[in-house]
């Protein structure tokens, strides 16, 4: 069936660090992308998102782009905070005709040291 | 401004008590769902609704059940609270099929 694969965590990285975490979905039609973060405590927010190919979502310098051709969708930041250390679901919009259940992936842990 | 909220934020109950959780939305969405979140698991669904009279199953509904009878309040309903039901409940809302969803702020449930 359809799913959403993102990299397995905990991440850990120092302050001022790049990050990366990858994301893959299956390609059944033509589904909308989602990053969500989850802070401790809290629900999960929407961060960004992507409609359509090669479109770039951004968000509080956070920035992932719908490749359909690799149907992927990274989360990238250049420079990571203290402040992002968070859980981040990657989730794809389902096939036509499974109405609004979002397919999210697993969530990846991200721990930024100071 | 829109917004989703749940009550209680935190519960504590006793096996096989029926336990009702609370989810409204303000945002006039027809789409509203119910999740879990454990440890290992990320986030599952347990039921749905996509307007009102309708719920749907999700992948984890066994011992849960909801009911719609207006666009802004999906209750989620242990029948018999079970300790496998300990877990972080967040009831979630969207407008289309493939919009984003919101997300509450979750309700944290210990069954003792």
């Amino acid at each position: 069936g359809d799913s959403v694969t993102q990299m397995e965590g905990p991440v850990t990285l120092s302050e001022e660090a790049c990050l990366t975490i990858n994301c893959t979905y299956t390609a059944t039609g033509y589904p909308s992308l989602f990053w969500y973060v989850q802070y401790p405590g809290e629900g999960l927010q929407l961060l960004l998102k992507a409609t359509k190919a090669d479109d770039k979502g951004s968000n509080k310098g956070f920035e992932a782009t719908y490749r359909k051709e690799t149907t992927s969708f990274h989360l990238e930041k250049g420079s990571v905070q203290v402040s992002d250390s968070a859980v981040y679901f990657c989730a794809r919009s389902p096939p036509g005709n499974q109405g609004g259940k979002l397919i999210f992936g697993q969530g990846t842990e991200l721990s930024v040291k100071p | 401004d829109a917004e989703i909220t749940q009550s209680p934020r935190h519960k504590i109950t006793e096996t096989g008590r029926q336990v009702t959780l609370a989810c409204h939305q303000t945002w006039n969405h027809n789409n509203m769902f119910w999740y879990r979140q454990d440890l290992g698991h990320g986030l599952r669904l347990i039921h749905y609704s996509y307007g009102v009279q309708d719920t749907n199953k999700g992948e984890v509904s066994d011992g849960y059940s909801v009911s719609r009878s207006n666009t802004e309040d999906l209750p989620l309903t242990l029948e018999s609270a079970a300790s496998s039901q300990t877990s972080v409940y967040f009831c979630a809302s969207s407008a289309t099929g493939v919009d984003e969803q919101y997300f509450g702020p979750g309700t944290r449930l210990t069954v003792t």
